[in-house]
């Protein structure tokens, strides 16, 4: 089982709608979550990092992280074409002294 | 507070030759990260620096190296380049060690070996 695991896409999601990105972890111990937005050609922009099971919430953006079923989600409301791009999850992994990303999910939104 | 930097930006080398890569962490920031970014691979982690130690290593050959500096600045460096070290090379720096930290990239270097 891949350690850090994201459907590669790509996700199309009409413009306005939620989109919604999803990412299981093997290590039940994991504790520290992050989304990274990677527009093509630029490095990984940190846009939510949860570390309790819930919700939690940003402007358009929800991370929500359930550790019993070990994964993690982002939602993004009111899609817009700028959303466009890669989204990378990347989990720690306790035991290895790690974070390790998933290979991204491609987004686009359809204006 | 100014971000991460990376220099040069962009490099070509020619197979067999090495290259040393620079990154100036966020100011108060003590750990920098590397990593390798290939459209097959996705990110795969290189090293680790905290407070000018190595604390971990990704399962990357010899070739890879790297050290931190007092000031928190780290290089890279990669001897006797191969075709496959083409990629991008990403510096990370965190306030203290990564696993339980955010982390933020500086633009990376755009290696190509030719």
């Amino acid at each position: 089982q891949k350690e850090v695991e994201q459907n590669s896409g790509p996700l199309s999601v009409p413009e306005g709608a939620i989109a919604s990105l999803n990412c299981t972890y093997s290590d039940r111990v994991s504790q520290s979550f992050f989304w990274y937005r990677q527009y093509s050609g630029k490095s990984p922009e940190l846009i939510m990092s949860i570390y309790s099971n819930g919700d939690k919430e940003d402007g358009r953006f929800t991370a929500q992280l359930n550790k019993a079923s070990q994964y993690v989600s982002l939602l993004i409301r009111d899609s817009q074409p700028s959303d466009s791009a890669t989204y990378l999850c990347a989990v720690n992994m306790p035991r290895d002294d790690k974070i390790i990303f998933g290979k991204g999910t491609r987004l686009h939104i359809l204006p | 507070k100014a971000g991460v930097t990376q220099t040069p930006r962009y490099l070509i080398k020619t197979r067999g030759q090495q290259v040393t890569l620079s990154c100036s962490p966020i100011s108060g920031h003590r750990s920098v990260s590397w990593y390798q970014q290939t459209p097959g691979q996705g990110l795969q982690f290189l090293f680790e620096y905290f407070s000018e130690t190595q604390r971990n290593k990704g399962n990357f050959p010899g070739r890879f190296s790297g050290r931190q500096f007092s000031n928190s600045r780290s290089e890279m460096n990669v001897s006797t380049l191969e075709l496959g070290d083409s990629a991008l090379y990403l510096c990370a720096s965190s306030l203290a060690i990564p696993v339980y930290n955010e982390q933020f990239f500086g633009p990376g270097t755009r290696l190509t070996v030719l």
